[in-house]
């Protein structure tokens, strides 16, 4: 079956720093990938989605990879801030069902 | 309206009870997805509608999980016979149209004592 890693512990940053937050999957050929931000007590919110034919998406601070021959994304936030702090969710679709797996996300903390 | 939201926001009930969770997606949204959310992992995919009709319930768990959306803009998830292990966050989000960003509702935290 479909399977999706993140970084299960927190990663903790100072301010100022990039934080990179890594998506791992397997068993599946998803045709884009997205990235959501959630807070406690809050729904995800989006962030940003790739195709799988792209290898790079830039808006403003943030940044992801997809690499489909490594099965694996990379999510950057540069010049971090303390409110960034948020656990970090990617999530698979594909074009034939439409539903989104989900990590199970990773913690971010940036101290001031 | 502004957002997709959600209601109840908590609800808390026994075992064994029905339990009924709305959900009002932003207007215009055809495509409308119900997760459930458990402490500490990923929103799980329950059932997703393409206007009124269920177009994937794949990720239903059992014939207690029921969805609607009779009017392809407001929809309920109908849980019969709950049970303890149904406790969880549930979330709602719709889409302009499938496969595009998806905005998530504040979910209904049901608690099954």
């Amino acid at each position: 079956s479909q399977k999706i890693e993140q970084n299960s512990e927190a990663l903790n940053i100072q301010e100022g720093k990039t934080a990179t937050l890594t998506c791992n999957y397997t068993n599946y050929s998803p045709a884009y990938l997205q990235w959501y931000r959630q807070d406690p007590g809050r729904g995800p919110v989006f962030l940003l989605l790739i195709r799988e034919n792209e290898k790079e998406k830039r808006k403003e601070r943030l940044k992801v990879t997809f690499d489909t021959t490594l099965k694996q994304s990379l999510f950057h936030i540069t010049a971090s801030q303390p409110a960034d702090s948020a656990t970090y969710l990617c999530a698979l679709g594909d074009d034939s069902s439409y539903k989104l797996i989900f990590g199970s996300g990773t913690r971010l903390l940036v101290r001031p | 309206g502004a957002g997709v939201s959600q209601t109840p926001s908590n609800k808390v009930t026994e075992k064994g009870k029905y339990v009924e969770l709305r959900c009002d997606p932003i207007s215009g949204h055809t495509a409308l997805y119900w997760y459930r959310q458990s402490l500490g992992q990923g929103p799980e995919f329950l059932i997703y509608f393409q206007g009124t009709g269920a177009a994937d319930d794949s990720g239903l768990p059992n014939d207690r999980f029921f969805a609607v959306r009779p009017e392809g803009s407001v929809s309920t998830l109908k849980i019969q016979r709950t049970e303890r292990g149904d406790s969880a966050v549930y979330l709602c989000a719709s889409s302009s149209t499938v496969g595009n960003e998806q905005f998530f509702g504040p979910g209904t935290r049901l608690t099954v004592l």
